[in-house]
């Protein structure tokens, strides 16, 4: 069965300093791949998504993510944080057949130092 | 423009007792889901549905009933609540499903923090 690993569940970045979230996916085939962030007490947010059309994807807020066959990664980068973008991330993949089923990390909490 | 509108925010329940969460879209949707979410587990898939009068289970759907009557609604019952059922609980809706289209956007309700002592 696919599945998704986060690695890390907190990292700490200081404000202007370079985001890393990293994800793996299991599939040897490339699912749709997905970044949502979720902010307190708030339901999920869609970042980006992968679909095969580019391998970098750019998203909301300044994130983007690269697509790595060879790596069955999906990291999420952004250049400059801001003391806005603490809050709890969400890698999720969905497979070809799996009617729009998300499989989800466990989530990365960042946060972001003055 | 609503979205996915879930009710209630919160919740408190005897074990032993039932209840329906609401889940209700209003962007002509195919799928929706439900979620639960607990503390260093990431989102859990428990129901699912891909089109009015068909839904299927998910990965964690012991303690839970769902129907899909019409496009827009997707209720979740818990039938006999147990403590383990204390978590947040999502649901999401999106153009995947009949269609077979993998790739578009879920879009998630509020969620529902539900407490069972």
């Amino acid at each position: 069965a696919q599945s998704v690993t986060q690695l890390g569940s907190h990292v700490s970045v200081s404000e202007g300093a370079l985001v890393l979230l990293r994800c793996n996916y299991s599939s040897s085939v490339p699912p749709y791949l997905f970044w949502y962030v979720q902010y307190p007490n708030q339901g999920l947010q869609l970042l980006l998504k992968y679909t095969s059309a580019a391998t970098l994807v750019k998203g909301i807020n300044g994130f983007e993510a690269e697509f790595k066959k060879s790596e069955t990664s999906f990291h999420l980068t952004k250049p400059s944080a801001h003391m806005s973008d603490a809050a709890e991330y969400f890698c999720a993949v969905s497979d070809v057949g799996s009617q729009g089923n998300l499989i989800f990390g466990k989530g990365t909490k960042l946060s972001v130092k003055p | 423009n609503a979205g996915v509108t879930q009710t209630p925010k919160f919740q408190v329940l005897k074990t032993g007792q039932s209840m329906t969460l609401q889940c209700a879209q209003d962007m002509n949707h195919e799928y929706m889901s439900w979620y639960r979410q607990d503390p260093g587990m990431g989102l859990r898939l428990i129901h699912y549905s891909v089109g009015a009068g068909i839904t299927d289970q998910g990965e964690v759907p012991n303690g839970y009933n769902v129907s899909r009557s019409t496009t827009e609604d997707f209720p979740l019952r818990l039938l006999s609540a147990a403590p383990s059922q204390t978590s947040v609980y999502f649901c999401a809706s999106s153009y995947s499903g009949l269609r077979g289209s993998m790739n578009t956007e879920a879009f998630f309700g509020q969620g529902t923090r539900l407490t069972v002592v």
